[in-house]
């Protein structure tokens, strides 16, 4: 089982969509959750971060916390073709590392 | 921009060869991060440094070794280059290591070896 897991997609949704960008982790102890968007040929960058069960909003993204399903998702509303990218999905547990997802590349159509 | 340089931006080199990547730090941050990011996948932690100590490391041999500098800038060097080096190297700083460690990541060295 891989320690966070995230459907590799391509997710598709049209110009003005909600997108709903979901990942799983497995280590319960896990404390801190991240997203970070990568554009293609480009490095990530952190978007959201949430570390308590719920809803996170900044502007038109929306982080969902759920510690006991082990699940953690990411919600774009009013999607524009700019946020076509690769979204990660990253998690720390307390110690040294940030562990990261394989990814899910969004596009959205205009 | 997050303030994070890495060198160079790409690099191709034949199998056996050593490599060095060289990355400085977003000011005020003392910990740097080292990631390969192979096509298609998500990075994989390396190891990092933090007050130029190796403050923890991941899943990679020991011809993967790094250094950190006192100005907390820092080097990857990798030996005896395998074909399966090829990736995305990229560097992260962070103020700190800590459960709630943002990352800033510079802008990557491509690695390619032939």
């Amino acid at each position: 089982q891989k320690e966070v897991e995230q459907n590799s997609g391509p997710l598709s949704v049209p110009e003005g969509a909600i997108a709903s960008l979901n990942c799983t982790y497995s280590d319960r102890v896990s404390q801190s959750f991240f997203w970070y968007r990568q554009y293609s040929g480009k490095s990530p960058e952190l978007i959201m971060s949430i570390y308590s069960n719920g809803d996170k909003e900044d502007g038109r993204f929306t982080a969902q916390l759920n510690k006991a399903s082990q699940y953690v998702s990411l919600l774009i509303r009013d999607s524009q073709p700019s946020d076509s990218a690769t979204y990660l999905c990253a998690v720390r547990n307390g110690g040294f590392k940030t562990i990261f997802g394989a990814g899910t590349r969004l596009f959205v159509k205009a | 921009e997050t303030g994070v340089t890495q060198s160079p931006t790409h690099l191709i080199k034949t199998r056996g060869q050593q490599v060095t990547l060289r990355c400085s730090s977003q000011s005020g941050h003392n910990t740097v991060s080292w990631y390969q990011q192979a096509l298609g996948q998500g990075p994989q932690f390396i190891f990092q440094y933090y007050r130029e100590e190796e403050n923890g490391r991941g899943n990679f041999p020991p011809r993967f070794s790094g250094l950190q500098f006192p100005n907390y800038s820092s080097e990857l060097n990798v030996n005896a280059l395998e074909l399966d080096d090829s990736a995305l190297y990229l560097c992260a700083s962070s103020l700190e290591p800590g459960t709630n460690e943002k990352l800033f990541f510079g802008s990557g060295t491509q690695l390619s070896v032939l």
